[in-house]
């Protein structure tokens, strides 16, 4: 499977703990995005890396919350003291830089899906 | 701030009717609208990018019609079968990002 993907699908934590997720892209794809889903709503712009450069955060992204794409190829988004609020849907997506960019299509892995007890 | 809006939330479909639902995006600085089918459990995936006031695309028994003036696009689908229950998102990219609505959630009744 050359898709998006994304570990582990489900994460059930208590309130003040640390966790990361991983996310892999597909593997020619420059691009990589981060969205939170919460019920009800559609996915919200977390961060994006262009290969290993984070080049935007959104304010949703408080200080307890920190992405990495070290090496341009996997990410990782890491949420520390862990709030109820945090619980979510958090989708990774990549994209290539040539080809679909003027339209920015996106690819999606299936998300993991957190639960902050 | 840029706004995308669908309606409605949700629709309940009996098996074999045709339905429509509707993304409403801001109508200046268009570039494209992106229709996305999320199933749950499945990645997002993407039905179709919309790019031309006027535009109709179709894959099968799901179409789409775009325009941009007034800026909304309609999502249809023809004789509904259970393997079309999901969410479906419309995005209006702004830059790097895409902005999001919240999704018409389809269920069809068998």
């Amino acid at each position: 499977d050359t898709g998006v993907s994304q570990n582990p699908r489900h994460k059930i934590t208590k309130r003040g703990q640390n966790v990361t997720f991983r996310c892999d892209p597909i593997s020619e794809h420059n691009r990589l995005y981060w969205y939170r889903q919460t019920l009800g709503q559609g996915p919200e712009f977390l961060t994006y890396f262009q290969n290993e450069a984070q080049l935007e955060k959104s304010r949703l992204l408080s200080d307890r919350f920190s992405a990495e794409r070290p090496k341009g190829s996997f990410s990782t988004l890491e949420i520390q003291r862990t709030e109820q609020g945090d619980s979510a849907m958090y989708l990774c997506a990549s994209s290539p830089t040539w080809g679909g960019t003027k339209y920015n299509e996106q690819f999606f892995g299936p998300g993991t899906r957190l639960t902050v007890l | 701030i840029l706004n995308v809006e669908q309606s409605p939330q949700s629709l309940h479909v009996q098996e074999g009717d045709s339905t429509n639902f509707t993304c409403s995006f801001p109508s200046s600085n268009f570039y494209a609208l992106h229709w996305y089918r999320w199933e749950t459990a499945k990645s997002p995936e993407a039905l179709f990018v919309m790019t031309l006031n006027g535009d109709e695309k179709k894959k099968g028994r799901i179409s789409a019609t775009l325009n941009t003036k007034e800026g909304y696009s309609y999502l249809y689908i023809k004789g509904s079968q259970p393997e079309d229950s999901a969410t479906y998102l419309c995005a209006f990219p702004s830059n790097y990002q895409l902005i999001w609505g919240a999704g018409t959630k389809l269920i069809i009744k068998p």
